[in-house]
């Protein structure tokens, strides 16, 4: 089946050490996210790509770095995670935008960092 | 701006009891309109959409939401609720740019709590 893939599904690390978490997919699909979702909060948006073009957030702090080196990996650097980088880290993947509308996206089951 | 809430941050059902989750939209385009659900631990399940089709929209699992313009309202309905319905569910909308056009983005909902008893 077709799916978005987030590795590892549990992290931990701690204060200030370096963190990649990484997202595959086989859905062949352009556009990929991160989001960050705290916890009883909506998830947050942190950037996206659009094949190889990067879109950041403007209130993405500086300390969340992101790279897709082909279509189907985008990876999630977390450069000196603070305990406030907790979090569920959700990747989505969706086909370009359709114009009016937009189109859905599809989400991993989510990594769970714990920064300590 | 272009908001989406949830009217209810909790809602406890009866199994086997209708579900009603509530959910308003604001925007000077009619979007796309989602509602996604989260089970503990785990990323979004899509379990409908609305793209200007049908206004009574059908998704997986039994659930189904009714597009209404006139209320800005799209609340999501289920006949009989089950255990396995107990969970997050979010109330999506795509961000909207001048002229309609969507760039991916997403408003979600604050997140409406669903508790199921026996």
């Amino acid at each position: 089946d077709a799916m978005v893939i987030q590795n590892p599904r549990y992290q931990v690390t701690q204060f200030g050490k370096p963190v990649t978490l990484s997202c595959s997919q086989t859905l062949n699909h352009n556009v990929m996210y991160w989001y960050q979702q705290k916890s009883s909060q909506a998830p947050k948006l942190l950037f996206h790509y659009y094949d190889k073009d990067f879109n950041n957030e403007a209130d993405t702090p500086d300390n969340f770095q992101s790279r897709r080196p082909n279509t189907s990996f985008c990876f999630l650097d977390i450069r000196s995670p603070g305990l406030g980088d907790t979090a569920m880290y959700l990747c989505a993947t969706s086909r370009p935008p359709a114009g009016r509308g937009g189109d859905t996206q599809y989400f991993g089951p989510g990594t769970r960092l714990t920064v300590l | 701006a272009q908001s989406v809430t949830q009217l209810d941050s909790h809602v406890s059902v009866s199994e086997g009891t209708p579900v009603l989750l509530r959910c308003n939209y604001s925007s000077s385009y009619s979007p796309s309109l989602f509602w996604y659900v989260q089970h503990p631990n785990k990323g979004l399940q899509l379990l409908l959409k609305y793209t200007s089709a049908a206004t009574l929209v059908k998704g997986i699992n039994g659930f189904e939401a009714e597009f209404k313009k006139s209320e800005t309202s799209f609340h999501l309905t289920k006949p009989s609720a089950h255990m396995s319905d107990a969970a997050e569910y979010f109330c999506v909308r795509t961000y909207l740019a001048a002229g309609g056009t969507s760039y991916g983005k997403l408003t979600f909902g604050q997140g409406t709590i669903l508790t199921v008893h026996p």
